[in-house]
């Protein structure tokens, strides 16, 4: 049973362009959640996602993030006009349906923007 | 929101040594998980343990879900457990996870 699998695992972007994270849950799993890293720092809730469904979004920027998770393919974290302050390590876990809560994480996706 | 604090901060240990590592949390939780951080960045889960105690090999967890602490217990270390220790928890309703500060560990020769 493969992991959770997120690409690309490295990006580089420049300011002002846009960044799109790929996110492929668990076989089974249809809960999806993004944490970001800042350097320095610990890992914070950004996003919970069902298929097609937004469940809870409150640690998400106001502006320039959006995330989704559509019936087909994987989900979604897209950062438009990204800035310096964007760059940091974004991670991916998943959980099943009626499971005990418990996350799998995946590698992460690190993003710079020069 | 719920606080998570780790402890130590940071630890350096000789290969073979035993620590604890402690997470103190402010309210009642659902869900409780131990992850390593590998020094490529990697989130490893070791342990979901919102009561009671587990073990894994060299690693044992246990969770006192009356008093709001669990405590990660590593024996005879190696080097290759170098790395953050965090701690995670939820409160239940929403999923979603809140870390703690994390426990960063060396293991030196």
């Amino acid at each position: 049973n493969a992991g959770v699998m997120q690409n690309p695992r490295h990006l580089v972007r420049r300011r002002g362009q846009e960044a799109r994270l790929r996110c492929s849950p668990m076989k089974g799993h249809s809960h999806v959640y993004w944490y970001r890293q800042l350097p320095e720092e610990g890992l914070k809730f950004m996003v919970y996602l069902q298929k097609e469904n937004i469940i809870d979004e409150s640690g998400m920027p106001k502006e320039r993030f959006s995330a989704e998770f559509p019936k087909e393919g994987p989900s979604i974290l897209r950062i438009q006009q990204v800035v310096r302050g964007d760059s940091a390590a974004y991670f991916c876990a998943s959980s099943p349906i009626g499971g005990n809560g418990e996350q799998y994480f995946g590698p992460g996706t690190r993003l710079t923007v020069t | 929101g719920i606080q998570v604090e780790q402890s130590p901060p940071d630890l350096i240990l000789q290969e073979g040594a035993n620590s604890t590592l402690r997470c103190n949390f402010s309210d009642s939780v659902n869900n409780l998980q131990w992850f390593h951080q590998n020094p490529w960045g990697q989130l490893i889960n070791l342990f979901y343990i919102p009561s009671g105690t587990k073990q894994n090999g060299r690693l044992s967890a246990t969770t006192v879900a009356t008093e709001r602490y669990s405590l990660l217990y590593i024996s005879s270390s190696q080097t290759t457990d170098s790395g953050v220790y965090f701690c995670a928890v939820e409160r239940g309703g929403g999923n979603k996870l809140t870390f703690g500060t994390g426990t960063q560990l060396k293991v030196e020769l």
